[in-house]
Formats: structure tokens, sequence, C-alpha cells
């Protein structure tokens, strides 16, 4: 149970396209879904917290124009990088909860790697 | 800010050894959870400790949790290939949705 599907895996694309990612969670309701950026190597950044139906929560220092996040379901939270550039080439990985509270478990996605030239 | 550090930041061992990963903060959480990350996947959970002064175990893996609820550890006991992998401790705060993640343990086990 508690399966997190992330699309697309890999994605490799021009300067100045957009590009969005979906993040779905496949057997329960994801009451708040969180969207990470990783460095090689490197531990996990939040970008955003955000609950179902409501406007996210960013994190200091990202961009809200820049990355877009929608959770109009409780299945289904996106990202949109806006006019991608290389310096936004990255692993994003998101994560659900079905609750609210933090002491419960997140559960992750398998990750997209965003290249972009 | 709350912030969780780990050591060593990265591990190369035989398999067979010993080892022990810390997370230390500053901080009072009010659970730990540890994950295992592989490259090119996300993160999985691997056990979730809440009590202070609390131990779990799991097969070859120990985890604690400090009594002040302000640092963890993981042990592994007689590590194998198949432990190779990110490590990262995540804190939990009360009346805060997300959690404060560590800086992360890389483990390189070769046969």
């Amino acid at each position: 149970g508690a399966v997190v599907s992330q699309h697309p895996s890999w994605v490799i694309c021009k300067s100045g396209t957009s590009v969005k990612i979906e993040c779905r969670s496949l057997d329960f309701q994801a009451t708040t879904m969180f969207w990470y950026r990783q460095f090689p190597k490197q531990s996990l950044m939040l970008m955003a917290t955000s609950n179902e139906g409501s406007k996210a929560t960013y994190e200091q220092g990202v961009e809200k124009d820049k990355f877009l996040i929608n959770h109009a379901s409780l299945t289904l939270s996106t990202l949109t990088v806006t006019s991608a550039h290389p310096e936004d080439s990255s692993f994003y990985i998101c994560s659900a909860r079905g609750t609210y509270y933090s002491n419960q478990p997140q559960h992750f996605g398998d990750g997209t790697r965003l290249s972009i030239l | 800010t709350q912030l969780l550090e780990q050591s060593p930041q990265f591990l190369s061992i035989q398999e067979g050894e010993n080892l022990t990963v810390y997370c230390n903060s500053s901080s009072v959480f009010s659970s730990l959870q540890w994950y295992r990350q592989e490259p090119g996947e996300g993160p999985v959970l691997l056990v979730t400790v809440v009590t202070g002064g609390e131990v779990k175990k799991l097969k070859r893996l120990t985890f604690q949790f400090g009594d002040a609820r302000k640092d963890s550890s993981l042990h592994i006991t007689a590590a194998q290939p198949g432990d190779t992998g990110l490590y990262l401790c995540a804190g939990a705060v009360t009346g805060f949705q997300k959690l404060v993640f560590g800086t992360g343990t890389r483990l390189l086990v070769s046969p």
C-alpha cells in the first residue's frame, strides 16, 4: 500500500520551455503533498507544501511564479517549471501523506530528472 | 530554524563490517523518521521513533531515539552490499506539517 507515482521519470527539453511533473497517490488520499529538489549526492531540499484545495506554501527562496504547484484533488498534485533554464536542471521528488500530521510517514515518488539544454 | 546534522557524510566499508550513523540537532522533535534512498529512486521509510530513549530493530538495523528527542542513531550490523544507499533522518515538529530532513549519509558497502 501507499504507492506514489511520479511522471515523467526523465525529461529533456530546451531552455524556455515549461515542464509539468505529475504526482499521484494510487491507493490512498493524499491530504498533503510535498515537492522536493535534490542535487547530486545531497539531501532533499523542500520546495513547497500543498494541501488539497489550498494554495501551496513555498519555502523561503523558492520562486512561486517559477515553480507552480497545483493540488486540485486528493490524488494528484502537479509541479510546473515555467520557462525552464539550465540552472533548473535537477532531480525533483514528490511525496504524499494521508494526514496533516507530520508524525506520519511521507510516501515518495521515484523522482523526475529534469535536464534543460 | 531546525537543523539536523548527520555524520559521517560518507562511509565506505567492506561487507560484514558494523557501522553507526548519527543524526544530531539542538532542537526537540516529536518523532524522527529514517529513510533510505537508492540512486534514481525516491526515499523509502525504514522506521519511525516517537518516544525518547526508544530502540527499534529492523533485522540488522537498530535505531535509537535520544532521551531528549534531539538526536538519533542508526546502527547496522554485518553490512551487506544491499545496504548501499543514502540514509536520511527526518524530524517532525509539533505544529508543523513538514519534516526537517538531515544532511544525509552516503553508505557504500563493497563485497
